[in-house]
This record gives structure tokens, C-alpha cells and sequence, in this order.
């Protein structure tokens, strides 16, 4: 049974930094991962999107790498700011339906 | 324009009652999805429809039946609703196995 890890699950950062969020999977037979994100009340934005035979994808300050062998991914977020606060979740699609993390709840400090 | 549309976005209804929840996608997606997520945040898949006949139902209460008249629409009815039930509901779409795109959600209330 898949199962889907995010860690931390609360980041607080002051503006400007790097950060990386990480996701870890259980099973490596998986089609795609995608990231997504979640503000308070609202439903899901997709972010970024990887085949399960790409290693990284980008979008603006948004890097996504994908190691499918040992079931990690990486969500690294450049240059942060206050608007990418937010809970950002990690799912990946295989055999078994799409299946998320618990999320990281983001908060980029002005 | 809206790609994946919810109504309502708001429902508060009592025990024992039945309701409903209709999802729309304007994409041209083959699959559509129902997704409950509960009060501590976690998202879990319900079903799965791929040209309008179900592939996924992942013990989900025969309380909860989709349906989906066309492609482009899934329905959620719900029948004897219990406290339990409570959660935000969110229908998606996607071609087969590719990025899928959430609509805005459903906040069911049951008092």
C-alpha cells in the first residue's frame, strides 16, 4: 500500500530565503508525483507535475526533482515571499489511486 | 473560465438527510475524481469515473453514490447523512493518468 510522506510539516521562514520541502513514497511504481498547493479555504492548485521518467521539472521560482529508486522528491521554492504562504502537498499516482501526504504548511515571514 | 466547478460551496444540513453535490469540468478530461478531505487536513480519494463508468472506489460507505451522466460531469449523492460525513468534498479531473486539476470544494456541514 502506497504511502506518502512530507516532512516538515510546518515551515516557518523569513522573506527571501531558499527552501526545500520534502516528500518520501513507499512504492517506486508509480506513474507521477505532482505538488500542489492549498491556501486556507480553497481548493488545490497543481504546481508541477513529473513523469515518473523525468527527474526535475520547473515553473518560474518552482524546482521539482523526482530520485523514483529510493521514493523521494523535492520541492525547492527560490527567492520565497510572503504569497507562496501556503500548505503545499505532494501525491503520487501508481497502481493505486492518487495518493497524498499530509502536507507542509508554509509561512513566509515579511 | 472556470475549469473544474463545484456546487454548492457551502452545505449545511441536518442527520439523516440527503443531499447532493455536483461537479462539472469543461477541460475534456476522460477521468473525474471525488476527494474527501477531513478535518485534520487529509485528502483521501472516494472514486474515480474514466468515460463515465467507475474504476476506483476505495471503501467508501454504499451511503456515497456517484454519478456521471456524461464525461464532463460527476455527481456525488449522499443519502442518511451522519456527523461523521462532515468534511470538504473535491471533485477532479485529468486525462488518464496525467496532472489533475481540483475544483474550489464543497464544505458539507451535518449538525
Amino acid at each position: 500500500k502506497q504511502e506518502v510522506t512530507q516532512i516538515p510539516a510546518a515551515l516557518s521562514v523569513p522573506e527571501g530565503e531558499n527552501l526545500v520541502l520534502n516528500c518520501s513514497f513507499t512504492d517506486s511504481a508509480i506513474y507521477n508525483l505532482q505538488w500542489f498547493r492549498q491556501d486556507p479555504g480553497k481548493g488545490l492548485t497543481s504546481l508541477l507535475l513529473i513523469q515518473s521518467s523525468q527527474r526535475e521539472q520547473t515553473s518560474g521560482r518552482l524546482n521539482a526533482s523526482l530520485d523514483k529508486s529510493s521514493g523521494r522528491s523535492t520541492l525547492y521554492i527560490a527567492a520565497s515571499q510572503p504569497g507562496d504562504s501556503a500548505t503545499y502537498l505532494c501525491a503520487v499516482s501508481g497502481n493505486t489511486p492518487l495518493v497524498f501526504g499530509k502536507g507542509t504548511r508554509l509561512s513566509v515571514i515579511a | 473560465d472556470t475549469a473544474v466547478s463545484q456546487t454548492p460551496k457551502y452545505l449545511v444540513t441536518q442527520m439523516g438527510n440527503d443531499k447532493s453535490i455536483k461537479c462539472e469540468q469543461n477541460l475534456g478530461h476522460d477521468t473525474m475524481y471525488w476527494y474527501k478531505q477531513d478535518s485534520k487536513k487529509f485528502l483521501k480519494i472516494m472514486f474515480s469515473y474514466n468515460n463515465k463508468e467507475l474504476i476506483i472506489n476505495e471503501t467508501v460507505p454504499n451511503r456515497f453514490s456517484p454519478k456521471s451522466p456524461d464525461k464532463a460531469h460527476l455527481n456525488l449523492h449522499i443519502n442518511s447523512l451522519e456527523l461523521g460525513d462532515s468534511a470538504v468534498y473535491f471533485c477532479a479531473s485529468s486525462q488518464t493518468a496525467q496532472e489533475q486539476y481540483f475544483g474550489p470544494g464543497t464544505r458539507l456541514t451535518v449538525t
